[in-house]
């Protein structure tokens, strides 16, 4: 199975400043076609995981453009610029190149 | 716009199947462009991938599960299924169906909390 680490594990945060999470595969997550298959999901508090980033550096319909990610190989990086207090919850990358499907550990991020 | 609806027990004992469906809206599980997904997350832990189906009938389970688990789809009814054999306090846990395209999973159920429990 492919490894995803993510670190740090708890992020505290202060609004307006901006947050890098590190997620490391132990296997390269780039496919023949030249995409990553690494994705980025938030579960804020009591809800459901929600997409932020696909493929590596792509973001999802509704995100906001303070979310970005890249990254290539096995390392990873989502970045959040300018923190805003919604974007308190657990942070999760996730790799989709093999099976079985993985997710890392997860990166709580507080105010 | 696509919603997903899990349901079944909340309360399973050791030893039983754990059984559960996905109420699919807003879209067909005929559909050939994503896969149908399960994933748990136990109390206070990361999230779990349980198995996915294929429009087709093609499923793929985590080894860690596959000789307990058994991804089903109704057509007639737009729903797919999760089964979970010889259930342990270990497998409790808030199960999520969701769509999967290519890669991403953009579409997640509310949640549903399972517990295993005599």
């Amino acid at each position: 199975d492919i490894v995803l680490t993510q670190s740090p594990l708890f992020l505290p945060v202060t609004p307006g400043e901006s947050a890098s999470i590190s997620c490391r595969s132990s296997q390269s997550l780039l496919f023949s076609n030249g995409y990553h298959y690494l994705d980025w999901y938030l579960q804020k508090p009591g809800q459901s995981p929600q997409l932020l980033i696909y493929l590596g550096s792509n973001r999802a319909s509704g995100v906001p453009d303070r979310f970005s990610g890249s990254g290539s190989g096995t390392e990873f990086t989502l970045k959040i610029s300018r923190v805003e207090a919604e974007d308190v919850g657990v942070y999760y990358c996730k790799q989709a190149l093999h099976n079985p499907l993985t997710f890392g550990g997860g990166t709580k991020v507080e105010i | 716009q696509l919603q997903l609806q899990e349901s079944g027990p909340g309360l399973v004992k050791p030893s039983e199947t754990l059984s559960l469906t996905c109420t699919v809206s807003g879209a067909s599980v005929s559909d050939s462009d994503y896969y149908w997904v399960w994933i748990r997350q136990s109390p206070g832990k990361g999230l779990e991938w349980i198995g996915s189906i294929y429009y087709g009938g093609s499923t793929y389970y985590n080894p860690s599960l596959k000789s307990r688990v058994t991804i089903s789809v109704d057509k007639s009814k737009n729903q797919f299924s999760l089964r979970l054999s010889s259930v342990t306090a270990a497998d409790t846990a808030v199960f999520y169906c969701a769509r999967r395209g290519l890669t991403a999973i953009p579409s997640w159920g509310q949640g549903t909390l399972v517990t295993v429990s005599s």
